[in-house]
């Protein structure tokens, strides 16, 4: 049971423009969002979060948008530079049994293209 | 400031072999720790998650196993090891609104 979907397994962006990764959930009770960036053989890097009572977080090139009603969201990358290509993962997050469970989608790998 | 230790980076391990990832965080106590796995193709699987020591919550049954017996100490095993079980492993703890991620275990069972 995939609870975190990201259904675009790749995505490429000429540089400059704009780079949009969806996400979408199941699980109602999910109440923080994250986004990661992964390059080959490294572990996850931190990008990017929101809290469900929010709808929207920016930072710097990076905004998080979040449609709870539709249960997706989305990051925008404005402009896409050559070093934004990599695998991004978008998580979500739920506390269960007293720990934040954080189950992650399947990665969306974005290609930024000069 | 916080940081997080995994090894060995890389593994090559024969089938019904056992295996034993060690994963320590340093700069914080009581953590939230997570052990991920990512197969070729696929996302980051978790699999198990712990608030304290000893206290290890199970994913997806499968043939691994998850120990906590420190704070700051989180084990994946395994008794044998199948074709199956190879892929990229990933310890990491959770701090807030942010979990941080070890540079992971490239395990490849022949």
């Amino acid at each position: 049971d995939q609870q975190v979907k990201q259904n675009s397994p790749s995505l490429s962006v000429q540089e400059g423009r704009i780079s949009i990764l969806n996400c979408d959930y199941t699980n109602s009770m999910f109440d923080y969002f994250l986004w990661y960036k992964k390059y080959p053989a490294e572990g996850p890097t931190f990008l990017i979060s929101i809290s469900s009572i929010k709808d929207k977080n920016e930072d710097g090139r990076f905004t998080v948008f979040l449609n709870k009603s539709a249960k997706h969201l989305s990051l925008h990358i404005v402009p896409s530079q050559p070093g934004d290509s990599a695998v991004y993962f978008c998580a979500a997050s739920e506390r269960f049994q007293g720990a934040q469970k954080l189950v992650f989608g399947q990665g969306t790998r974005l290609t930024i293209n000069p | 400031s916080q940081t997080i230790h995994q090894w060995p980076a890389t593994l090559v391990q024969p089938v019904g072999s056992p295996l034993s990832l060690e994963c320590t965080v340093e700069g914080t106590s009581n953590p939230n720790l997570y052990w991920y796995r990512q197969a070729a193709g696929r996302g980051l699987q978790l699999l198990f998650y712990s608030v304290g020591i000893g206290q290890i919550s199970s994913e997806v049954p499968q043939n691994l196993s998850a120990s906590r017996p420190q704070d700051r100490q989180f084990i994946l095993s395994s008794k044998k090891l199948l074709l199956s079980d190879s892929g990229f492993y990933l310890c990491a703890w959770r701090r807030r609104d942010e979990a941080f991620f070890g540079q992971g275990t490239r395990l490849t069972v022949v």
